[in-house]
């Protein structure tokens, strides 16, 4: 069976750094883009960016390059999500997804998803 | 980017009515890499239908996807209690992948 399981929810100031993980299982890791999605309080869902753990390639949306930072671990078969300062804007559910499709192929939807970790960030 | 606009806002509905959800794209989705998305509250969203409409293992057959272009559509034959939730359609055929508001269909 597929699952990704995330971290636990995070509440943080300000300014905080923060990494949050995505940890999966029943699959080959490394054969199939994994990405992330934000979902703001009562709002829709925004695609934030995929990795491909094979080689590491990350494509980014242009609304997040450069406002948080995607990798992977594939020793642990886990994919992370990091911020180097976190904003309040940045409260939100994020969640992991993999791709539908697998054998490194782009242009698929989202199958499996994670339960999601919500992120606060609050003075 | 592609933007997905889908309408209604909110669909008010009985059980056992039909439910017609509209998502239209700003250019055309290539290859009609669309797909439909079913969130219900305090969960993680579930891939419903890809390439506009193909269902997903295990999603009845009363879901269906339609469209291609710049307009699709996902129809919902016959209402079911557990069918009430938000509908997100998606587009994957250009970078930046794009989602649409949503569309919560709601007990009338």
């Amino acid at each position: 069976e597929v699952q990704l399981v995330q971290s636990g929810a995070e509440v943080k100031k300000p300014g905080e750094s923060l990494k949050i993980s995505c940890k999966v299982s029943g699959y080959s890791f490394t054969t199939y883009w994994i990405g992330w999605v934000r979902q703001m309080p009562g709002k829709g869902l925004e695609w934030m960016g995929v990795i491909y753990p094979g080689d590491s390639d990350t494509r980014y949306s242009p609304s997040f390059q450069g406002q948080v930072t995607m990798s992977v671990d594939t020793s642990i078969t886990t994919a992370y999500l990091q911020w180097s300062s976190l904003k309040a804007s940045d409260t939100a559910m994020y969640y992991c997804a993999r791709l539908y499709y697998g054998s490194g192929s782009y242009y698929s939807p989202f199958g499996p998803w994670g339960q999601g970790t919500l992120v606060t960030v609050s003075s | 980017e592609i933007v997905l606009t889908q309408s209604p806002g909110t669909l008010s509905l009985s059980p056992g009515e039909r439910a017609t959800l509209s998502c239209r794209a700003s250019q055309i989705v290539g290859s009609n890499y669309l797909a439909w998305f079913q969130q219900k509250p305090g969960q993680a969203p579930r891939l419903l239908i890809y390439s506009a409409s193909s269902r997903t293992t295990g999603i009845p057959d009363r879901f269906s996807g339609s469209g291609s272009g710049t307009d699709f559509t996902l129809t919902i034959s016959r209402l079911e209690p557990e069918d009430f939730a938000v509908y997100h359609c998606q587009q994957y055929a250009a970078s930046p992948w794009t989602f649409g508001q949503g569309t919560k269909v709601e007990v009338k």
